[in-house]
């Protein structure tokens, strides 16, 4: 089945500074990526959907100059969380898709902000 | 009201048991279901997708109510590998977006 990639799957960053993660599909062109955001024991919610080429669109509540995305390429879209700051502490999951309903999921980053 | 709901759990079963979650959905233009599989720290996985009709995949049967707005998973001759959470998830055809449940955690005992 499709792969899709994420790096890091863990980092641990001082309050303040940014973080970037990546989301890669590995043997397959993603028109479509998503990211979302699941802190424990709830639901994953989704922040943003990327099409390649086109800016980002957030989801209501997601604010768009802290959560920086950047679709450059049919592979590879990145998620930069600016001045992070502890309350961004999360597991943050890239999904990609070449189709609507079927989306391949990253294994995960998770985010600890100290 | 929540756009997905299901009950949280936890859900002890033994070995060998039968399980059904259910899960209900607010929006009666939603058009697609699935059912995931989450295990601890790790990402969701497709488990199957749900069909008007009903579909079963080995030990596992799920079903929807368009008229009840809910859709079911049953979990026959349960495994320890079964334990996970299960995510109940839901599309409308205008937007392509998967709106999540908050899962049901399943433990199944030896």
């Amino acid at each position: 089945g499709a792969v899709v990639s994420q790096h890091p799957s863990r980092v641990i960053c001082k309050s303040g500074t940014s973080v970037k993660i990546e989301c890669r599909s590995l043997d397959f062109q993603a028109t479509t990526m998503f990211w979302y955001r699941q802190f424990p024991k709830q639901s994953l919610m989704l922040m943003a959907t990327s099409n390649e080429g086109s800016k980002a669109t957030y989801e209501q509540g997601v604010e768009k100059d802290k959560f920086l995305i950047n679709h450059a390429s049919l592979t590879l879209s990145t998620l930069t969380v600016t001045s992070a700051h502890p309350e961004d502490s999360s597991f943050y999951i890239c999904s990609a898709s070449d189709r609507a309903y079927e989306q391949y999921f990253g294994p995960g980053t998770r985010l600890t902000v100290t | 009201r929540k756009e997905v709901e299901q009950d949280p759990g936890p859900f002890n079963v033994p070995e060998g048991a039968t399980v059904a979650f259910n899960c209900t959905y607010s929006n009666s233009a939603s058009q697609s279901f699935f059912w995931y599989r989450q295990d601890c720290r790790k990402e969701p996985k497709l488990l199957m997708s749900v069909y008007s009709s009903g579909n079963e995949d080995g030990r596992f049967t799920a079903q929807l109510n368009r008229a009840s707005q809910y859709i079911s998973l049953l979990i026959r001759d349960s495994k320890l590998s079964d334990s996970a959470t299960y995510l109940c998830v839901v599309s409308s055809d205008s937007n392509y977006q998967l709106i999540w449940g908050a899962g049901t955690k399943l433990i199944i005992k030896p």
